[in-house]
């Protein structure tokens, strides 16, 4: 099965700042590469599909970028909703896989 | 408004059975593949189980393969899991999602999920 590492574990940040955060795939998953945010006894939430595609009503200050094996989510600049924590997931091949998770925290 | 809503979490003993539920409304269920994700107490997110908008594709992880199975009933909008020779390392709350499109696809909505703990 295709594995997710993600990093780092933990972000610490200041609301303002800028999250980069980083998901990489034990073989090629193309673009077919998602984030999802879960906040705190929530479900989680789909942010980007595809690499790159907000999904509806997610704010601009999020985005998605990369392909292959090496990805990156980018928060330009943090909002206190924004502290949760972050999954990769993807759908190249089965079983779909989800990564670790990365948890920002404010600092 | 999409919404889903699961049901039928609760204590096991390891080895019993349980069937999870998940309601859904607010869409054209049939036209979309749907998706059970879970998540360990304090753990991250595993994917579990999806399934075609018209039951012909069944997709399982291996570690409940041979053990769980998902179904639905398009006339009734309901989504299932019916689950299986249970053991401790199933004990996570169990989400259904809605695909965006293919069994495949990303999930754009999510339940709240319901908790299943097994545990003598």
């Amino acid at each position: 099965e295709i594995v997710l590492t993600q990093s780092p574990a933990t972000l610490s940040l200041s609301p303002g700042e800028r999250a980069t955060l980083s998901c990489r795939a034990s073989q090629s998953v193309a673009s077919y590469l998602a984030w999802y945010q879960q906040r705190p006894g929530q479900a989680p939430r789909l942010l980007i599909y595809d690499a790159s595609n907000r999904a509806t009503g997610v704010p601009a200050r999020f985005s998605g970028s990369g392909s292959g094996t090496d990805f990156t989510l980018t928060i330009s600049s943090l909002d206190s909703e924004d502290f949760a924590v972050y999954y990769c997931q993807q759908r190249s091949d089965w079983p779909l896989t989800f990564g670790g998770g990365t948890k920002v925290e404010i600092k | 408004e999409v919404q889903l809503l699961e049901s039928g979490g609760g204590l096991v003993q390891p080895g019993g059975s349980l069937r999870l539920s998940c309601a859904t409304s607010g869409f054209s269920f049939s036209s979309y593949s749907m998706t059970w994700v879970r998540q360990a107490p304090g753990k991250g997110l595993e994917w579990v189980s999806a399934l075609s908008g018209t039951g012909s594709g069944t997709y399982y992880a291996d570690s409940v393969k041979g053990r769980f199975t998902i179904s639905r009933d398009n006339s009734k909008n309901m989504l299932y899991l019916e689950m299986n020779s249970l053991r401790a390392e199933d004990t996570a709350v169990y989400y259904c999602a809605k695909n965006m499109r293919s069994s495949s696809s990303s999930c754009d909505y999510w339940g709240q999920g319901t908790l299943v703990t097994v545990s003598s």
